[in-house]
């Protein structure tokens, strides 16, 4: 099956800075990247996703970028915010589309 | 619309003992799914459904049961609880994989 890898595990950044998560996968077919944001105590929340037949979508301060020939994806967010800490993962689709991979996810923390 | 519900939200159960965990929504998704999540391991499937009637399991099946009897509703059901099954589950639907709405969770403790 895919194997997803997620880093870094944690991120500490002043507000205002840049955070940058980074993502690989194995499975050539993989063609969905979802990004998920989880708030302590709640479910994972969409934030961004993208499609193989993409490079970068932007949404406001959050971009992903994908590089599908060294498979690898990357979250970006701008002009971090403390409401911005939380739990980040990353995530690909088994090529049935039916199935998710997880990363592990990136603990961010946001400094005030 | 309540989206994805889940009860309920905290269990302690003792080795050997089943349950069943409820998730409903009220979406009209046709794509369910439960995932159970530790510790630095993130997120693994465990069950999920495109449809009434129709179930498949994903990366960790071992030891659960689910039925996808309506559109509604899609129950986790442990028949001999085990402490490797102490875990936080979710329950998420959309209308297909992409785009999953993910439900608050049941904190599951299994002594």
């Amino acid at each position: 099956g895919e194997n997803v890898e997620q880093h870094p595990s944690t991120l500490s950044v002043q507000e205002g800075d840049s955070a940058v998560i980074k993502c690989t996968y194995s499975d050539s077919a993989s063609n969905y990247f979802p990004w998920y944001k989880q708030e302590l105590g709640k479910g994972p929340q969409l934030i961004i996703d993208i499609r193989s037949n993409v490079g970068e979508k932007k949404d406001q301060r959050i971009a992903v970028t994908l590089n599908k020939t060294a498979k690898h994806f990357s979250l970006h967010i701008t002009e971090t915010q403390p409401e911005d800490s939380a739990v980040y993962f990353c995530a690909a689709t088994s090529n049935t589309g039916n199935q998710f991979y997880f990363g592990t996810g990136t603990s961010l923390t946001v400094i005030p | 619309n309540a989206g994805v519900t889940q009860t309920p939200k905290f269990q302690v159960l003792k080795t050997g003992q089943s349950m069943t965990l409820q998730c409903a929504q009220d979406m009209n998704h046709e794509y369910m799914s439960w995932y159970r999540q530790d510790p630095g391991m993130g997120l693994r499937l465990i069950h999920y459904s495109v449809g009434a009637g129709i179930t498949d399991q994903g990366e960790v099946p071992n030891g659960y049961n689910v039925s996808r009897s309506t559109t509604e509703d899609f129950p986790l059901r442990l028949l001999s609880a085990a402490p490797s099954q102490t875990s936080v589950y979710f329950c998420a639907s959309g209308r297909a994989a992409n785009e999953q709405f993910f439900g608050p969770g049941t904190r599951l403790t299994v002594l």
